[in-house]
């Protein structure tokens, strides 16, 4: 399957300072990612759609001053979380969207796990 | 309303038996359906997909899942289980259509005894 990659798989932060997470599709082209959260022992949650070269789709509830996702290629796309709080620390994974097919698959980075104190 | 669900939220199985792990999905247009594993603190690992054509999907690990229109499921499957396959499964049903966005079941975690 497809590659790809996150960085940092960790990070450790105070409160109010920004974390910039990278999602990079290693050997495929992608116009399309998403951002997910995850919580302890729960399931995705859809945060924004990412497309290259426009602005990202946030969903319901997610602020986007918040959370700012840059696609600035076809292989990086980046979710910085600004003046980060507690609340905020959760596992945060990107996946890539395979493009130019009608089998359009996502793959998934290894997450990326957010602390905030 | 647009769902999937997954019935067991925890399956404990002895390694060498077998395995099968319930989806079924509620969905407007015709699905794309989907199967990953997840390790713990580990991204996603796509198992296996369902587009169109031979019901009956092979995936990686020795997994397979059969798409039954009629009962709207897509129950992944493994006939004899190893103690590397405890992990949380995660089905997901999509369509291009939908800005190719995923509806995700809420995971079934599995437990490998010896």
């Amino acid at each position: 399957g497809a590659v790809v990659s996150q960085h940092p798989s960790w990070v450790i932060c105070k409160s109010g300072t920004s974390v910039k997470i990278e999602c990079r599709s290693l050997d495929f082209q992608a116009t399309t990612m998403f951002w997910y959260r995850q919580f302890p022992k729960q399931s995705l949650m859809l945060m924004a759609t990412s497309n290259e070269g426009s602005k990202a789709t946030y969903e319901q509830g997610v602020e986007k001053d918040k959370f700012l996702i840059n696609h600035a290629s076809l292989t990086l796309s980046t979710l910085t979380v600004t003046s980060a709080h507690p609340e905020d620390s959760s596992f945060y994974i990107c996946s890539s969207l395979t493009s130019g097919t009608l089998q359009e698959t996502q793959y998934f980075g290894p997450g990326t796990r957010l602390l905030v104190l | 309303a647009q769902s999937v669900t997954q019935p067991d939220i925890h399956i404990t199985v002895s390694e060498g038996a077998s395995l099968e792990l319930r989806c079924n999905y509620s969905y407007g247009a015709t699905p794309y359906l989907f199967w990953y594993v997840q390790s713990p603190g580990q991204g996603l690992q796509l198992l296996l997909k369902y587009f169109s054509g031979d019901t009956l999907v092979q995936g990686i690990k020795g997994f397979e899942a059969e798409f039954k229109r009629s009962q709207s499921s897509f129950n992944l499957r493994k006939p004899s289980v190893h103690w590397s396959d405890a992990a949380e499964y995660f089905c997901a049903v999509g369509n291009a259509g939908n800005n190719r966005k995923l509806i995700w079941g809420l995971g079934t975690s599995l437990a490998v005894n010896p």
